[in-house]
C-alpha cells in the first residue's frame, strides 16, 4: 500500500529550537509538496519540488525555513530558529503529473512551539 | 485576494439532502480541479477531479466546472453523516496546487 509518510507526527519544542520534518514521497512520484495548516489560513503552500529540484520556495519564511530534496526519497523541511507562530500541521504530498495532477498527502507532522 | 474562495460554512444539512460546496478562483490559466476531503486530524484525500467545462458525476458526488466564470462546485446528493467534512478546493496550474480554506460540512442524522 503506497502512501507518503512523514516523521514526527508530533514535535513539542521550546521557541528557538531547530526543527526537522522529514518526508518519503510515494516510490516513482516526481513532485513533491510542503504545506502548512492552521485554523485561521487553511493549507498554504511552502515549496514544491519536481525531480528533486525546488521549483518555488516563495510561500515559505527564507530567513527560517529551508527545505531540500537530498534524494528522491527523502524531502526535509527545516525551521531554524522556531517561533510559536509556526505552530501548526505540517503536510507532505507526492504526485506524478502523469496521472493527472493527483495529490497524496502524508498525515501531517504536528508541530507547537512554546 | 486569495487565489481560491470558498465560503466556510458551516454548511448544515439534513441527511438525504443536496449538498452544494462552492469555489471560485482567481487564476485562469488553471487546468485542472480537484476536490479534496479532509476529516477533523486527518490528512486531504481526493474525491473528485474535473478537466473540462460541464459536470463529471462519480457516484453521489457531482463535480461542476465553468471555466469562463471561474467557478467550480461539488453537489453531493443523498448526504449522510459520513459526509461531515471539510471540503477543499484546489485548482493546479502546471505545477501549483493552491487549495481554499476550505467549507465545513454536517450532515444530521
Amino acid at each position: 500500500d503506497a502512501r507518503v509518510t512523514q516523521t514526527p507526527r508530533h514535535k513539542v519544542t521550546e521557541m528557538g529550537q531547530e526543527v526537522t520534518m522529514r518526508c518519503q514521497p510515494i516510490l516513482g512520484h516526481n513532485t513533491v509538496f510542503w504545506y502548512r495548516q492552521t485554523m485561521m489560513q487553511g493549507l498554504e503552500l511552502l515549496a514544491y519540488f519536481r525531480n528533486r529540484a525546488p521549483l518555488d520556495d516563495s510561500g515559505m519564511p527564507k530567513d527560517r525555513f529551508s527545505a531540500e530534496m537530498p534524494d528522491a526519497t527523502l524531502a526535509t523541511l527545516k525551521i531554524q530558529p522556531s517561533e510559536p507562530r509556526d505552530s501548526a500541521v505540517y503536510f507532505c504530498a507526492s504526485g506524478d503529473r502523469g496521472v493527472g495532477g493527483e495529490l497524496f498527502f502524508g498525515e501531517g507532522s504536528r508541530l507547537t512551539v512554546l | 485576494q486569495k487565489e481560491v474562495e470558498q465560503n466556510s460554512g458551516p454548511l448544515s444539512v439534513p441527511e438525504g439532502a443536496i449538498a452544494s460546496l462552492n469555489c471560485t478562483y482567481s487564476d485562469r490559466v488553471s487546468q485542472s480541479f480537484f476536490w479534496y476531503r479532509q476529516y477533523s486530524g486527518k490528512s486531504p484525500e481526493l474525491i473528485m477531479s474535473i478537466y473540462s467545462n460541464g459536470d463529471k458525476e462519480d457516484g453521489r458526488f457531482t463535480a461542476q466546472l465553468n471555466k469562463a466564470s471561474q467557478y467550480v462546485s461539488l453537489l453531493i446528493r443523498d448526504s449522510q453523516p459520513s459526509d461531515s467534512a471539510t471540503y477543499l478546493c484546489a485548482p493546479y496550474n502546471f505545477n501549483k496546487f493552491y487549495f481554499g480554506s476550505g467549507t465545513k460540512l454536517n450532515v444530521k442524522p
